[in-house]
């Protein structure tokens, strides 16, 4: 594709329910990056995969939250039991180099509300 | 903790006025640093980036780079309507570890 594209777009979830994000990175980037972005703030890093390893995932809230990216190109990050404070949109970027590098291609998000 | 810090704003500044943001950054280490432009419901856009003090100009865009102050800077010139947006910015920290971004500065450019 021609760029990073995510989906859903848009996902409304019943507090407590597990959710699965999607994303599907640039062909052949090898660096992928999860963001959240909560209202008014600014996106605030959640894991980063290195093809197929996880190799920082220190930003992850809680142990409720899990990434996967098992054939080292599409991601999927997975919510369970879903709490309002999760609402936000979260991110995907995609990469060719390290992760010290400014992100040029972001997805267009996934906007998660929790009720 | 690595922190980052912007004025949440709104700036209001009028088309044509040069509109400034600043940024400051905790972390010492931080070598490359990014300016991106948000629009409402849209991803961050990268519009600059740069590596060494001083000035770097692209456009109606000026980063400006102060290590020893821990202070990054984006001037934009002739500022129009659709500069309207939130401006994040966003030092590499040290250690080849993902970016860090701020809170951004929400700027408004009023016709």
């Amino acid at each position: 594709g021609a760029g990073v594209s995510q989906s859903p777009r848009y996902k409304v979830a019943k507090r407590g329910q597990d959710v699965a994000l999607r994303c599907d990175p640039i062909s052949g980037h090898v660096s992928l990056f999860w963001y959240q972005q909560a209202l008014g703030q600014g996106p605030e890093f959640l894991t980063y995969f290195q093809n197929e390893a996880q190799l920082d995932k220190s930003g992850l809230p809680s142990d409720r939250f899990f990434a996967e990216r098992p054939e080292g190109s599409v991601s999927t990050l997975k919510i369970q039991r879903t709490q309002q404070e999760d609402s936000a949109v979260y991110l995907c970027a995609s990469s060719l180099a390290d992760p010290g590098v400014g992100l040029e291609y972001f997805g267009p998000g996934t906007r998660l509300t929790v009720t | 903790q690595k922190e980052v810090e912007q004025n949440s704003g709104p700036l209001s500044v009028p088309e044509g006025a040069i509109a400034s943001l600043n940024c400051t950054y905790s972390d010492r280490g931080s070598q490359s640093f990014f300016w991106y432009r948000q629009y409402s419901g849209k991803s961050p856009e990268l519009i600059m980036s740069i590596y060494s003090n001083g000035d770097k100009e692209d456009g109606r865009f000026t980063a400006q780079l102060n290590k020893a102050s821990q202070y990054v800077s984006l001037l934009i010139r002739d500022s129009q309507p659709s500069d309207s947006a939130t401006y994040l910015c966003a030092p590499s920290p040290s250690g080849n570890t993902p970016l860090v971004f701020g809170k951004g500065t929400r700027l408004s450019v009023i016709a």
